[in-house]
């Protein structure tokens, strides 16, 4: 059974759409993260739920709004996509506290056109 | 910026050989993590290593820490084409659920 699973895996997508990125973690971790990896694979913290509360919220453009309907989901929605939002992005789950290892879901390649 | 920097950024070995890549971070740290990323794929979770560490082993990874020097290395030992990936460090600061990764180091093992 896949721990961290994405749906999709592919979106490719016209500037302007508004799209949404689901994301599953089936290990019963508290807390979530989104990462966007650009085409350098520069990996970069978005967001981070922990109990289906936000805690991190990097400086990240207000058409990105993440969503956390129970913890073993975090979903990204995405508003009036535009080029520069290219990239991978990827799900990841960890338990609470800074010694825990994050584990990554596959990443979902959004290609907006 | 508190981004972990690896050196080198790519590498190329031969299979059998050793590799080792470096990190380097600016910020006080709680713990240190390397993590390997294959091509098209999420990242995969290799070893943690504590700030009051200096070294850690498992299997054919050896990771130090210097805190001193704000330094970290991952030594793979008799590489695989296998190991074939980019490597990631990534660092913690205690108190937040935050990690930062560094640039990684693109690796290729040619057999």
């Amino acid at each position: 059974d896949t721990a961290v699973s994405q749906t999709p895996k592919y979106l490719v997508t016209q500037m302007g759409n508004d799209k949404s990125i689901k994301c599953e973690q089936n290990l019963g971790h508290d807390t979530m993260y989104w990462y966007k990896q650009d085409s350098k694979k520069f990996l970069k913290i978005m967001f981070s739920y922990n109990n289906k509360e936000l805690i991190i919220n990097e400086t990240v453009p207000n058409r990105f709004s993440p969503k956390s309907p129970d913890k073993a989901h975090l979903n990204l929605h995405i508003n009036s996509l535009e080029l520069g939002d290219s990239a991978v992005y990827f799900c990841a789950s960890s338990q609470a506290g800074d010694l825990e290892t994050q584990y990554f879901g596959p990443g979902t390649r959004l290609l907006v056109l | 910026s508190q981004q972990g920097e690896e050196d080198p950024q790519a590498l190329s070995i031969q299979e059998g050989e050793n590799a080792t890549m470096n990190c380097s971070y600016k910020t006080s740290i709680n713990n240190l993590q390397w993590y390997r990323q294959n091509s098209g794929r999420g990242l995969v979770h290799l070893i943690l290593i504590r700030s009051n560490e200096r070294e850690k082993h498992s299997g054919r990874l050896r990771v130090t820490l210097d805190t001193s020097k704000k330094s970290s290395s991952l030594l793979i030992t008799a590489s695989r084409a296998a190991d074939t990936a980019s490597y990631f460090c990534a660092i913690s600061n205690s108190g937040t659920y935050k990690y930062i990764f560094g640039t990684g180091t693109r690796l290729k093992v040619l057999a």
